[in-house]
């Protein structure tokens, strides 16, 4: 099984700061097939990033992907107040296995 | 407009049953393979079931084979999860959500909670 590690468990950032996330892979993940979803409390999981790096329609381009094979990373430019929140990273493809999450706070 | 409603969810006792339904409208639901996820409280996604678009292939987490069984009614854009067998540890809000060709989830339920007490 290729388990997902995130790193780190809790960002404190202030608005209008980068963040950096990162999602690391036991295993190479096949074909990058690697997804980024933002969960807020209370509300489903929201698509951001598939494929490592292209984007799902309507998320702002204030979020980006980027990695490949074991390491990966979200990035989000310049953080809006609407973008604390937790988020996840998923090996999508046949195995569909979710890292732990990271949480993203106002500092 | 894509839209996934679940519902059955509620408190069970350890050993009973349980059985989820999600409603699928605003797509082709038979052209889409299907997935039930779910999250504990307080921990991460956790997938656990999906289906083939004609039912005829299922595949499920580990912890859940034997105990849960995933099916979809096409005519009636239907997906269903019967959970047997239950244990404390299978608590959590359950997701539907719609795989999409490379197997990630671009649309979701707003989640059922279920849980297993005494």
């Amino acid at each position: 099984e290729n388990v997902l590690t995130q790193s780190p468990g809790t960002l404190s950032l202030s608005p209008g700061e980068r963040a950096t996330l990162s999602c690391r892979a036991s295993q190479s993940v096949s074909r990058n097939y690697l997804a980024w979803y933002q969960q807020k409390p209370g509300q489903a999981p929201r698509l951001l990033i598939y494929g490592a790096s292209s984007r799902a329609t309507g998320i702002p381009d204030r979020f980006s992907g980027s990695g490949s094979g074991t390491d990966f990373t979200l990035t989000i430019s310049r953080l809006e107040p609407e973008d604390f929140a937790v988020y996840h990273c998923q090996q999508h493809g046949t195995s569909k296995t979710f890292g732990p999450g990271t949480k993203v706070d106002i500092k | 407009e894509v839209q996934l409603v679940e519902s059955g969810g509620g408190l069970v006792q350890p050993g009973g049953s349980l059985r989820l339904s999600c409603a699928a409208s605003g797509f082709t639901f038979s052209s889409y393979w299907m997935s039930w996820v779910r999250q504990a409280p307080g921990k991460g996604l956790e997938w656990v079931a999906n289906i083939k678009t004609d039912g005829s292939a299922k595949y499920y987490i580990d912890s859940v084979k034997g105990r849960f069984t995933i099916s979809r009614d096409n005519a009636k854009n239907s997906l269903s999860l019967q959970m047997n067998s239950l244990r404390a540890e299978d608590t959590a809000v359950y997701y539907c959500a719609r795989d999409e060709i490379a197997g990630y989830f671009n649309y979701w339920g707003q989640g059922a909670l279920v849980t297993v007490s005494s």
